[in-house]
Parts: structure tokens; C-alpha cells; sequence
């Protein structure tokens, strides 16, 4: 079975700076998908960035960036240069390669500090 | 925009009494999914559609239901909520492909059920 740990309940960061958050992960199928959403007090699940298991590079997408660490099954999240809107809730997930459904860790509330 | 959208934002039901929340898309995709959501916590998957095929999770109580009249269309309905049944509810959409890894679900802004 896939589990997914996020073991940062919360975190203060401040304006301007960049936070990483972290998301190990334990599975034993070789191929996999791993994803972050991004949820503000609105409630809609945003779609930030993915890595897949055979990808060479760390995924990039605008300020947000995966520290994938294959070996050590870390995909740690790194938002550069917060802004007042990326106060969120933050939730790491994996897709297996017959997955019908994504399997989420249990989220990292942010709050950026003006 | 292609999108997902779900009715009602916000829902208030008396406690017994059946609520049905509805979900469309306007993406064609094959999946929808429900999800329940309660406070600062990670969505849990109810149940989800393929297609026409219907695919209830282990642990997902009998009191919810679930239909999909068309490709668009979804309903979650809950057939006698209780206080625990408060949450906020989710719609998602996926299109599968081959392998699944890279899938990535398409939610809507949720709908947040009261039960008084």
C-alpha cells in the first residue's frame, strides 16, 4: 500500500522568502506519479506541479519547484519568494501506475507573515 | 473555460433529511470522483465513476449514494446525514491514460454541507 507523510502541521514564513515542505513517501512499484495541491480557504484543490518517478529532472513550475529525492523517497515542495497568497493548505499526493485514485498525505497549512 | 463546477457553494440540511449535491464538467473527461473533506484534513475518496461504471470505496458508508445520468453530470446524494456527515465535499475529474502516474485530477471549489 502507498502512504504519504507530511509531518509539517503548520509553518510561518515570511514575505518574500522562500519555504520548503517536506513530503517523503513509501511505495513499491517502481513507476509512480507525485503531485502538490495547493487548497486556500475557499476550498478548491489547485494543481501546482508533478514529478514522475523516471523523470531526470526536478520539476519546475514558475515559483514552485520538487526536490525530488528518489533514493531517500523525499518530494519536498519549494515555493520561492512567498506572497500573501500562497497562505494555503498544502498537500503532497502519489499515483501508483494502476491507481484509479490519488493517495494524499495530510497537508501543511502555510501562512505568510507581511 | 473548460471547468469543474459544483452546486451549491454551501448547503444546509436538517439532520435526517436527504441532500443531493451536484457536480458538472465541461472538460469531456472519463473519471469524476467525490471526495469528503473535514477540517484540516486530506480529502477522502468516496467513491468514483469510469465512464458509466460505478466504483464505491470499502469503507464508504451506505447512507451516500452517487449517480451519473450523463458524461457532465454527477450527484452525491446523502440519504440521512448526520452531524458527522458535516464536511466539505469534493468533485474531481481525470482523463486516464497509460500508465495512470502522470493523471492529474481536476477539482471543483467544493461544497460545504451544515447539518443542523
Amino acid at each position: 500500500a502507498q502512504k504519504i507523510t507530511q509531518t509539517q502541521p503548520g509553518m510561518f514564513v515570511q514575505e518574500k522568502e522562500a519555504v520548503t515542505l517536506d513530503c517523503t513517501y513509501d511505495t513499491s512499484d517502481p513507476s509512480y506519479g507525485l503531485f502538490w495541491y495547493k487548497q486556500p480557504s475557499s476550498g478548491e484543490m489547485i494543481f501546482l506541479i508533478y514529478q514522475g518517478s523516471y523523470d531526470q529532472q526536478n520539476a519546475t513550475e514558475g515559483r514552485y519547484s520538487l526536490n525530488f529525492q528518489k533514493a531517500r523517497k523525499s518530494a519536498n515542495l519549494v515555493i520561492s519568494a512567498s506572497q500573501l497568497g500562497d497562505s494555503a493548505m498544502y498537500f503532497c499526493a502519489m499515483r501508483g501506475p494502476l491507481d484509479y485514485k490519488l493517495s494524499f498525505g495530510a497537508g501543511t497549512t502555510v501562512t505568510v507573515r507581511a | 473555460d473548460a471547468m469543474v463546477i459544483q452546486n451549491p457553494r454551501y448547503q444546509v440540511t436538517q439532520f435526517g433529511k436527504p441532500v443531493t449535491l451536484s457536480c458538472s464538467q465541461t472538460l469531456n473527461h472519463n473519471v469524476m470522483y467525490w471526495y469528503q473533506q473535514k477540517s484540516s484534513q486530506a480529502p477522502k475518496l468516496l467513491f468514483h465513476y469510469y465512464d458509466k461504471d460505478f466504483n464505491n470505496e470499502a469503507d464508504t458508508p451506505d447512507n451516500f449514494q452517487s449517480r451519473r445520468p450523463n458524461t457532465s453530470f454527477c450527484f452525491l446524494d446523502i440519504r440521512s446525514p448526520g452531524l458527522g456527515d458535516a464536511a466539505m465535499y469534493l468533485c474531481a475529474t481525470s482523463r486516464p491514460g497509460t500508465p495512470r502516474t502522470d493523471e492529474k485530477l481536476f477539482f471543483g471549489s467544493g461544497t460545504q454541507l451544515s447539518v443542523l
